[in-house]
């Protein structure tokens, strides 16, 4: 199956300062890439994804980046709000199939 | 639409009983699946749905058993538990096996003493 790597497990900036959150992936075959934010007690909740044929998207102030070469994409968040604490979740998926494949969390937190 | 919606919230058992966890979704979704979450190891795939009356393994389906006589419904059974099962369970759905969004429900948190 796909293994798919998220990188930091936590990460703390200040209001207002970037974040970027970094995921590899294994299997070449995977083409489609979400991410999700997880508030505490809440289920994950789908923010921005990417398919195999862009090469980043952005949807003010998150963008997602793909390098289908290198096998990784990431998340970047611009002017981080104390609202954007969350876990965060990267994942793959197959062009065939129907599994998901989740990265392990990010924890961010946003300091005032 | 109220969503996906998952019951219990919170559960403790013993070892060897046995319980369903209950999902539903009301948005007509074709495809729903059940994951298992733990602390360092990101959200695992137990079992999925494409349909009514079709079921499938996920990366982690030993000691889970599904079913899906409807659409709306995707009920998660643990014939005997065990306390390698504790975790928490979130249900999701997407309009098909195709369609990549996935909506997640609010989780059941379970606890196998």
């Amino acid at each position: 199956g796909e293994n798919v790597e998220q990188h930091p497990s936590t990460l703390s900036v200040q209001e207002g300062d970037s974040a970027v959150i970094k995921c590899t992936y294994s299997d070449s075959a995977s083409n489609y890439f979400p991410w999700y934010k997880q508030e505490l007690g809440k289920g994950p909740q789908l923010i921005i994804d990417i398919r195999s044929n862009v090469g980043e998207k952005k949807d003010q102030r998150i963008a997602v980046t793909l390098n289908k070469t290198a096998k990784h994409f990431s998340l970047h968040i611009t002017e981080t709000q104390p609202e954007d604490s969350a876990v965060y979740f990267c994942a793959g998926r197959k062009n065939t199939g129907n599994q998901f494949y989740f990265g392990t969390g990010t924890s961010l937190t946003v300091i005032p | 639409n109220a969503g996906v919606t998952q019951t219990p919230k919170f559960q403790v058992l013993k070892t060897g009983q046995s319980m369903t966890l209950q999902c539903a979704q009301d948005m007509n979704h074709e495809y729903m699946s059940w994951y298992r979450q733990d602390p360092g190891m990101g959200l695992r795939l137990i079992h999925y749905s494409v349909g009514a009356g079709i079921t499938d393994q996920g990366e982690v389906p030993n000691g889970y058993n599904v079913s899906r006589s409807t659409t709306e419904d995707f009920p998660l059974r643990l014939l005997s538990a065990a306390p390698s099962q504790t975790s928490v369970y979130f249900c999701a759905s997407s309009l098909s096996s195709g369609n990549n969004e996935q909506y997640f429900g609010p989780g059941t948190r379970l606890t196998v003493t």
